[in-house]
């Protein structure tokens, strides 16, 4: 299997711009989540989705934000609009339940 | 889930065992300790993880004390490219959510 992939791997946008990351999960997985990594706060659970549906959303910074899964193999995350402190990796991770989490390459998100 | 105390750095020598440790003295009896690492630039990486019996696998050891309120990670021969961010992680089985704090950074000095 290649792993959890996302994309884009880099993203620049201008402030104001709506932004949207994708991923792709492990063949198989029942469970997806989205992390935010910055060096103020470190790696944050964003959401997560058990068998495509949202779970716990306890973590999304505001309604800026917004994720979907409308399968089992397809997530996306929404920024709208786009702001400079929106600037961090984004990483998308799966599992199957309960076990232990893979996560993705990261998306490097900047906000300009 | 219980919180976890970690050195924040540690250095190793190439070759030999790094020992990384974890307190989480207010872990409650159905709470595992799991491990990650993250290498620079990377997304986590899952190494490990325990309830009460030691464990081992291919990447490393995990030593949980009797009274489950610490553990170490063992990295048995440890290579530059076991440097990295460390994160020992309390949670309990069938909760999804992992919490990640600051990590150990430990650093293979060649």
């Amino acid at each position: 299997d290649a792993g959890v992939i996302q994309s884009p791997r880099h993203e620049v946008t201008e402030m104001g711009q709506e932004v949207t990351l994708r991923c792709k999960p492990i063949s198989g997985h029942n469970s997806l989540f989205w992390y935010r990594q910055t060096m103020m706060r470190g790696l944050e659970l964003l959401i997560y989705f058990n068998n495509n549906v949202p779970i716990d959303d306890s973590g999304m910074p505001e309604d800026r934000f917004s994720a979907k899964m409308p399968n089992a193999s397809f997530s996306t995350l929404k920024i709208q609009p786009s702001e400079p402190r929106d600037s961090a990796v984004y990483f998308c991770a799966s599992s199957l339940d309960p076990y232990e989490q893979y996560f993705g390459p990261g998306t490097r998100l900047t906000v300009t | 889930d219980a919180k976890t105390t970690q050195p924040t750095s540690m250095d190793c020598a190439e070759g030999r065992a790094a020992n990384l440790p974890c307190n989480h003295s207010t872990i409650s009896g159905n709470e595992y300790v799991y491990w990650y690492r993250q290498i620079h630039s990377q997304g986590p990486q899952y190494i490990i993880h325990g309830l009460k019996n030691n464990e081992t696998n291919e990447m490393a050891s995990l030593i949980i004390t009797e009274d489950r309120k610490s553990s170490t990670l063992i990295l048995p021969h440890a290579t530059l490219r076991d440097t990295a961010v460390y994160y020992c992680i309390v949670k309990g089985f069938g909760n999804e959510k992992l919490t990640f704090g600051t990590g150990t950074r430990l650093t293979i000095i060649p």
